[in-house]
């Protein structure tokens, strides 16, 4: 089952903040969090391990709820930059070989 | 540039033909993975390859197959191929298996399907 994520989109004005939320019927191990441009590639923002630890290399934050199986994206003082579709992509406990991604959230920043 | 090359980057190909959509992994990277994204939509897992093994499989069709090569790199054949195809497919990359590592994206290869 595919993880669901809310909103299904967001339009901001540059500076203000948004939260975007990751939801599984399933247990989870780990949470990663992706950001795609219209017609690019993916590309890695974060990862949220059962446990805990969080790595991640960009200047967002994000939480891990095991017990709720939910994971929610913070942006804060959003940049025109920050504009794109983001993707939760969950891991299994017991079938950490694959990663499947949530139905996204479409984020727009305007000036 | 990611490290993660994909080849062709387009194609346009008739009904019923084959294709075949390569992909090379970052550098030092084992796992290779293939998604597949419609018009539109999320991106849906397809396979996985560990070291040259096949380890985790998605809703992909029998009409397509893959493998992973002694030198890392992997391939994707679409047989028989429908207007239903036409997508992109990207192909990912990470160090190792297992939950701790972020996945690093080709650019994709865009496929028509006419």
């Amino acid at each position: 089952q595919q993880p669901v994520q809310s909103p299904q989109a967001v339009i901001l004005r540059e500076g203000e903040d948004a939260v975007i939320n990751c939801s599984s019927s399933k247990a989870l191990y780990s949470v990663h969090w992706y950001r795609q441009k219209h017609g690019e590639a993916p590309v890695f923002l974060m990862i949220l391990l059962k446990g805990g630890e969080q790595k991640g290399h960009e200047k967002i934050s994000a939480s891990f709820n095991e017990k709720k199986q939910q994971s929610s994206l913070y942006l804060t003082a959003s940049q025109l930059s920050y504009s794109g579709t983001y993707f939760c992509g969950t891991e299994e406990p017991i079938n950490t070989d694959k990663l499947i991604f949530g139905t996204g959230t479409r984020l727009q920043v305007f000036p | 540039d990611s490290g993660v090359t994909q080849t062709p980057k387009h194609l346009i190909t008739a009904t019923g033909q084959r294709v075949t959509l390569r992909c090379s992994p970052r550098s030092g990277d084992l796992s290779v993975y293939w998604y597949q994204q419609s018009l539109d939509q999320g991106l849906q897992f397809l396979i996985q390859y560990y070291n040259g093994e096949e380890r985790a499989k998605g809703n992909i069709l029998e009409r397509f197959s893959a493998q992973q090569f002694p030198d890392l790199h992997s391939e994707l054949n679409l047989s028989s191929l429908e207007l239903g195809d036409s997508a992109l497919y990207f192909c990912a990359s990470s160090p190792r298996q297992g939950p701790n590592y972020g996945y690093t994206f080709g650019s994709g290869t865009r496929l028509t399907v006419v």
